[in-house]
C-alpha cells in the first residue's frame, strides 16, 4: 500500500506568516491528492483536490501544488481562524489513505 | 443545501455488531461515491470505506476488511456501514462523506457530524 507521510508535523507560526505543509506518497499517484482542514471539534472539510484545486469557498490565501509524489500546501498569510490540524489524502486508489496530520497553531 | 445525518451514539461490547447509517439530502444520492471515515479519540483521520453510485464498487481499509460491509439504498438516500466482530480499537467517530463524483477516485467534500462509536465490555 502507499504510505502517505506529512510534515512537520505541527508548527508554530505569527499572524500574517507564509506557511508550508509537505505531504509525500511513497509511490506515483499523480495529481489525486487533497487537502483537508479539521478546527479543534469540528468536522472536516475540503480545501483543495486534484493537488491544486481550490474548493468553493475557500479563501485564496489556501494553495496546493505538485504531482507524483510530492505535494505542498501553503497558506499565505496565517490568520488565527487557521488554527487546525491538516490532512492530506490520497485517492486515486483504495485504500485512500490520509497523512497524519500536521498542527497548525499561532504563535 | 446538502445535509448527511448519521445514526446516533452507540456502545457495543466487543464481538458485537452494529449497523450505522447515513441519511442524505440537498443533492442526488444515487449519483455520487460515498465513504466512510473514522477518527479514534485524539487521533487522525483513518479511511474506512468506499462505495461507487451505484454500489457496485466497493473498497476497505485492511484494518475492516472481512468485518465491515459498505452499501447504499439510492431510493433512501441512505448510506450504510455493517459492522461485525467489533473490537475495542475500533472505538471512534465514524463520519459519512460525499465524493465529489461518481467514481470512487474522489475527494470527499461534504461530511457529515459524526456518530461515535465505543466498544467495550
Amino acid at each position: 500500500d502507499i504510505q502517505m507521510t506529512q510534515s512537520p508535523s505541527s508548527l508554530s507560526a505569527s499572524v500574517g506568516d507564509r506557511v508550508t505543509i509537505t505531504c509525500r506518497a511513497s509511490q506515483g499517484i499523480s495529481k489525486y491528492l487533497a487537502w483537508y482542514q479539521q478546527k479543534p471539534g469540528k468536522v472536516p472539510k475540503l480545501l483543495i483536490y486534484a493537488a491544486s484545486t481550490l474548493q468553493s469557498g475557500v479563501p485564496s490565501r489556501f494553495s496546493g501544488s505538485g504531482s507524483g509524489t510530492d505535494f505542498t500546501l501553503t497558506i499565505s498569510s496565517l490568520q488565527p481562524e487557521d488554527v487546525a490540524t491538516y490532512y492530506c489524502q490520497k485517492y486515486n486508489s483504495a485504500p485512500q489513505t490520509f497523512g497524519q496530520g500536521t498542527k497548525v497553531e499561532i504563535k | 443545501e446538502v445535509q448527511l445525518l448519521e445514526s446516533g451514539e452507540n456502545l457495543v461490547q466487543p464481538g458485537g455488531s452494529l449497523r450505522l447509517s447515513c441519511v442524505a439530502s440537498g443533492f442526488i444520492f444515487g449519483s455520487y461515491a460515498m465513504a466512510w471515515v473514522r477518527q479514534a479519540p485524539g487521533k487522525g483521520l483513518e479511511w474506512v470505506s468506499v462505495i461507487s453510485d451505484s454500489g457496485d464498487i466497493t473498497y476497505y481499509a485492511d484494518s475492516v476488511k472481512g468485518r465491515f460491509t459498505i452499501s447504499r439504498d439510492n431510493s433512501k438516500n441512505t448510506l450504510y456501514l455493517q459492522m461485525n466482530s467489533l473490537r475495542a480499537e475500533d472505538t471512534a467517530v465514524y463520519y459519512c462523506a460525499k465524493g465529489r463524483a461518481s467514481v470512487v477516485a474522489a475527494a470527499s467534500n461534504y461530511w457529515g457530524q459524526g456518530t461515535l462509536v465505543t466498544v467495550s465490555s
